[in-house]
């Protein structure tokens, strides 16, 4: 069982939707929780970046995290074409700067 | 704009011909990373420096190695490349968490896709 657990997709939704992306993992030490996005060809761009348990919030994104579930959801609203790409969680523990990765989902919006 | 740059973006070598990539940072930050990404797979992690301290992956092949000159480069050496090592190589940076109490996150340059002939 990997550490990280990411549904690849691929993901279709039409512009304007709901998306939920979600990660569950098994290490209950991680205590820092990212996603980033990663447009074809290019780098992983940071988009939310949590501690702990909680919700947080930046424009049309929501970052959640139930540490009592180990489950991490990424919520965007009202989804642009530009939304379109690759979306990666990733998770550390307190004090170790390596970073444990999903695999990934692909995410793609329909105009 | 600050900023993880990588060069080149696209290298072609040969197979068993040695190829170094190289990533520059202007946000002074003091931990660098190297990243290998194979196709729809995430980023696996390769080695990283704590300011010159060299931290290597337990799993990470003898035929990858590193250098840091200083605070701003980071050079990702591969000695004989395999038709296995072609990927996408990316590099990383954060600053000390020991500075702010806490892990901090890491920013990502555009990577240099590797092809081996």
């Amino acid at each position: 069982q990997k550490e990280v657990e990411q549904d690849p997709g691929p993901l279709s939704v039409p512009e304007g939707a709901i998306v939920s992306l979600n990660c569950t993992y098994s290490n209950s030490a991680f205590q820092y929780f990212m996603w980033y996005r990663q447009y074809s060809r290019k780098g992983p761009e940071l988009l939310m970046y949590t501690y702990s348990s909680g919700n947080k919030e930046d424009g049309r994104f929501t970052a959640q995290v139930d540490k009592s579930s180990k489950y991490i959801s990424l919520f965007i609203r009202d989804s642009q074409p530009s939304d379109s790409a690759t979306y990666l969680c990733a998770m550390s523990v307190q004090g170790a700067q390596k970073l444990v990765f999903g695999q990934g989902t692909r995410l793609t919006i329909n105009p | 704009d600050a900023m993880v740059i990588q060069n080149p973006r696209y290298q072609v070598t040969q197979f068993g011909k040695p190829v170094t990539l190289s990533c520059s940072q202007t946000l002074n930050h003091n931990v660098m990373y190297w990243y290998q990404q194979k196709s729809s797979q995430a980023p696996k992690l390769l080695f990283h420096y704590y300011d010159k301290d060299f931290n290597n992956e337990a799993d990470t092949p003898d035929n990858f190695q590193s250098r840091r000159p200083n605070t701003s480069f980071c050079f990702l050496d591969i000695r004989s490349p395999g038709l296995g090592d072609a990927a996408m190589y990316l590099c990383a940076t954060s600053r000390d968490p020991g500075d702010r109490g806490g892990n901090q996150p890491q920013h990502f340059g555009d990577g240099t896709r590797l092809s081996i002939l």
